[in-house]
């Protein structure tokens, strides 16, 4: 089976403009979960997809959002960036909802520099 | 909201050393789960721990769940530099809600 793949692995953006990210999970898994990886944070929950509908959100705002296609594919966008968004965005997909301490498989990640 | 605190945040030992790394928590988990990330990739879960007092081992590397289920440590014996990494504890809450992660520590082990 194919891994979870994130498109693009690097980007580099200036203050302002707007971002989306994409990330195909294994075949077969519904759940999608994105988190942003910061030295000085670790990884912090964005929010979860299963089922084309999100399930949990972290405290992020609202310039953070993302959807699930009906083939379980995710998108994040964040709008209006600001330096403070440079950081690793990290997905992970699994068979059934993160709760349920299934293992989520991750993603190499999209590594943002905002300038 | 649940916290998960790990420590240290860096160590750096030499190869064929032992270690531990813990990670602590006021809050009671379901479940808790162990990852460890390299440069340039995501996290891949090396176990998980689900019953209060539980001890796991994969290969050198022993896990335990506190009795209590809020606190877990993970110690490897005679590291080797190949266990370089960050290393991220996970927990999930009894409501089943998503995963806490910790800060992670970062190992550095010295040939």
């Amino acid at each position: 089976k194919a891994g979870v793949t994130q498109t693009p692995r690097y980007l580099i953006k200036t203050r302002g403009q707007q971002v989306t990210l994409s990330c195909s999970p294994i075949s077969g898994h519904r759940s999608v979960s994105w988190y942003q990886q910061t030295p000085g944070q670790g990884l912090q929950f964005l929010f979860e997809y299963f089922s084309e509908t999100q399930r949990n959100k972290g405290n992020f705002p609202g310039r953070f959002s993302g959807r699930q296609f009906s083939n379980s594919r995710s998108e994040m966008n964040v709008s209006t960036l600001e330096l403070g968004d440079s950081a690793l965005y990290l997905c992970a997909s699994s068979a059934t909802p993160s709760g349920n301490a299934e293992t989520q498989y991750f993603g190499p990640g999209t590594r943002l520099l905002v300038l | 909201t649940q916290l998960l605190e790990q420590s240290p945040q860096f160590l750096s030992i030499q190869e064929g050393e032992n270690l531990t790394v813990y990670c602590n928590s006021s809050s009671v988990f379901s479940s808790l789960q162990w990852y460890r990330q390299e440069p340039g990739e995501g996290p891949v879960l090396l176990v998980t721990v689900v019953t209060g007092g539980e001890v796991k081992k994969l290969k050198r590397l022993t896990f335990q769940f506190g009795d209590a289920r809020k606190d877990s440590s993970l110690h490897i014996t005679a590291a080797q530099p190949g266990d370089t990494g960050l290393y991220l504890c996970a927990g999930v809450g009894t409501s089943g809600s998503r995963l806490t992660f910790g800060e992670g520590t970062q190992l550095t082990v010295n040939p």
